[in-house]
Order: structure tokens, then C-alpha cells, then sequence
């Protein structure tokens, strides 16, 4: 059965720090690892990952993905109060209609 | 473009009503998916419809159906609801599954007393 599991559930951090969530999986026939935002609505669409050691960058947003060690890492710099949301990791088999998600991470970010 | 919408927004249902929950998409994209958000539960798979005229069980398909009414729309059925499926329910798309993302819908907020 896949699975998905991200770590930590929930983080309270600083204004400014950095911080790192943890996405690990157990998918047969990889293909793509996904990294969504959610605040109080629809989750959003951050990275898709398919090739290990490919970092992806959005701004303060980088994600990368080990296909040997089968996790994926979302770190998020000089954190800001808009980034509190819940960070959701999901994972597709190739050939595959169906994403398999992680329970999330919450992230609170205080000023 | 509206790109994926959902009706309604919000609905209260008392046990054993039935109601359907409607979803369209004006993305041109050929998969539709029906997900259930509880508190700690993340995002779990109900039903979803690879292309136009199929469709499939996901992880909790008990107590619900579906119907892939033609390319833009999908619905969710729940005959007699229970207190059970309250929740929110979030409709996505994609173009191809396992190579684009999934665009999620605003989500209906279902409470059944």
C-alpha cells in the first residue's frame, strides 16, 4: 500500500527563521512527489518533483527530492507571517490517476 | 476562466437526507477527483474519473456516488448521509495525473446533525 508521511505535524517558528518540512514515502513505480499549500481554503499548487537531486525554487520556496532515500524536503527561508498555512506532500505512481497524500504539516509563523 | 468550481458552498444536511454536491471545470482537463478533508486526516481519495464516462473507488468510497456527467462536470452523491461524512469535500482536476498537478475547487463544507 502507498504511503505518505510527512514530519513534523505542526511547527511554531519565528519571523525570519528557516525552516524544513520532511516529506518520506513508500509508492510502488514512482513518479512524481507534489508539495500544495493550504491556508483556510483550497489547497495550492507549489512543486512538482520527478528527478532526484533537481532542487525547484520559488522565492523563499525550495524542494528537492532523493529517489534513493524515497523523501523530499520543502524549506522555506526568512520565513513571513504568510506563510502559516498547512504544507501537504503527495505522491503519483507512474501510470497512475491517483495521488496518495500525506497528512500535512502546520506551520505557524508568528511575528 | 472559473477553472474549478463547486456548489454549494456550505450545506447542513440532517441524517439520512440525501444531496449532491456539483463540480465543474473549464480547464479542458481530463481527470476528476472527489476528496474528503477531515482534522488530522489530510486529503483522502472518494471517488475519481480518469476520463469522460469512467469512473473509480478511491480510498473511502462507502456511502457515496458519483457521476462523470460529460468532460466538465462531476458529481458526488450521498443517498443518506450520516454524521459520519461530515467534512470538507474538495473537487481537483488535472490534465494527465502523474505529469501535471491537480487544481483543486473551493470546497464545500457538509455538516450532517
Amino acid at each position: 500500500e502507498d504511503k505518505v508521511v510527512q514530519s513534523p505535524l505542526s511547527l511554531v517558528v519565528h519571523e525570519g527563521d528557516t525552516v524544513t518540512l520532511n516529506c518520506s514515502y513508500e509508492v510502488t513505480n514512482f513518479r512524481s512527489l507534489l508539495w500544495y499549500k493550504q491556508e483556510k481554503k483550497a489547497p495550492t499548487f507549489l512543486f512538482m518533483l520527478t528527478s532526484s537531486g533537481i532542487e525547484k525554487k520559488s522565492g523563499r520556496l525550495s524542494s528537492i527530492l532523493d529517489k534513493k532515500e524515497l523523501f523530499s524536503i520543502l524549506n522555506i527561508t526568512a520565513t513571513q507571517t504568510g506563510d502559516s498555512a498547512v504544507y501537504l506532500c503527495a505522491v503519483v505512481r507512474g501510470g497512475s490517476e491517483k495521488l496518495v497524500f500525506g497528512k500535512g504539516t502546520k506551520l505557524t509563523v508568528n511575528p | 476562466n472559473a477553472g474549478v468550481t463547486q456548489t454549494p458552498k456550505f450545506q447542513v444536511l440532517k441524517t439520512g437526507q440525501s444531496m449532491t454536491l456539483q463540480c465543474a471545470q473549464d480547464m479542458n482537463h481530463n481527470s476528476m477527483y472527489w476528496y474528503r478533508q477531515d482534522p488530522g486526516m489530510g486529503l483522502r481519495l472518494i471517488y475519481y474519473s480518469a476520463s469522460e464516462g469512467t469512473t473509480d473507488k478511491g480510498e473511502v468510497p462507502n456511502g457515496y456516488n458519483v457521476s462523470r456527467l460529460n468532460k466538465r462536470e462531476f458529481s458526488l452523491r450521498l443517498e443518506s448521509a450520516a454524521p459520519s461524512q461530515t467534512s470538507v469535500y474538495f473537487c481537483a482536476t488535472t490534465f494527465l495525473a502523474d505529469a501535471y498537478e491537480q487544481y483543486f475547487g473551493p470546497g464545500t463544507r457538509l455538516t450532517v446533525t
